[in-house]
């Protein structure tokens, strides 16, 4: 029973490089979330899918890119990290006014 | 000011005990409320959700609504270690793409 999934489970990076954080889901949910989770700060949406083949800004969406990949399969791209980054970043996915299901996140590091 | 409040503890409390944790909001948009159980390194875990204002009791847990405060709470009876954990707010309005709002959470220790 795996929900949702995201790989890399942890990632360092150096500044300026770039990486893709991958979601996939096995709920035939329609829509699918990014969001960062920093102290004292919560969880804040950066990108999101309400259906296949469509994508919207959250509240922190600079610095991200998205792809809905298809209907399982949602990823995150940094193209030039920053500092700024350094967060740990869940996926989440639903259904209708469902409550989202999230996974376990990624924990990335930019030095 | 945020949309959403909640108090980031850390609220320490003994086995046993009756907890309460709560969250105000400022939009009165918001019609769907949950509460999420989150573990050290693992992602946020669905405990309650409720739509509009009222009670709602599932095993330990009771999550209450007061829209005319702007106001929700989450009760653990009995709380025991394995409750030990940060818990989240979040909340959502009709339609939008189903986005949350999340508070800060508060971190839960109980101690035996």
């Amino acid at each position: 029973n795996a929900g949702v999934t995201q790989t890399p489970k942890f990632q360092v990076l150096k500044t300026g490089q770039s990486m893709t954080l991958q979601c996939a889901q096995d709920m035939n949910h329609n829509s699918m979330y990014w969001y960062r989770q920093d102290p004292g700060m919560g969880l804040r949406l950066i990108y999101y899918s309400a259906s296949e083949g469509t994508t919207d800004k959250g509240e922190v969406p600079n610095g991200y890119n998205v792809s809905r990949l298809n209907k399982r399969e949602f990823s995150l791209r940094l193209e030039s990290a920053a500092p700024s980054q350094t967060s740990v970043y869940f996926c989440a996915s639903t259904q209708a006014n469902q409550p989202q299901h999230f996974g376990d996140g990624t924990r990335l590091s930019i030095l | 000011q945020k949309e959403v409040e909640q108090d980031p503890g850390p609220l320490s409390v003994p086995e046993g005990a009756i907890v309460s944790l709560n969250c105000t909001y400022s939009n009165s948009a918001f019609q769907y409320f949950m509460w999420y159980r989150q573990y050290s390194r693992k992602g946020p875990e669905l405990l309650m959700y409720t739509y509009s204002s009222g009670n709602k009791e599932d095993g330990r847990f009771t999550a209450q609504v007061d829209k005319s405060s702007k106001y929700i709470s989450l009760f653990i009876r009995d709380s025991q270690p394995s409750d030990s954990a940060t818990y989240l707010c979040a909340m959502r309005r009709t339609g939008g793409g189903n986005k949350l709002t999340f508070g800060t959470g508060t971190q839960l220790k109980v101690e035996l």
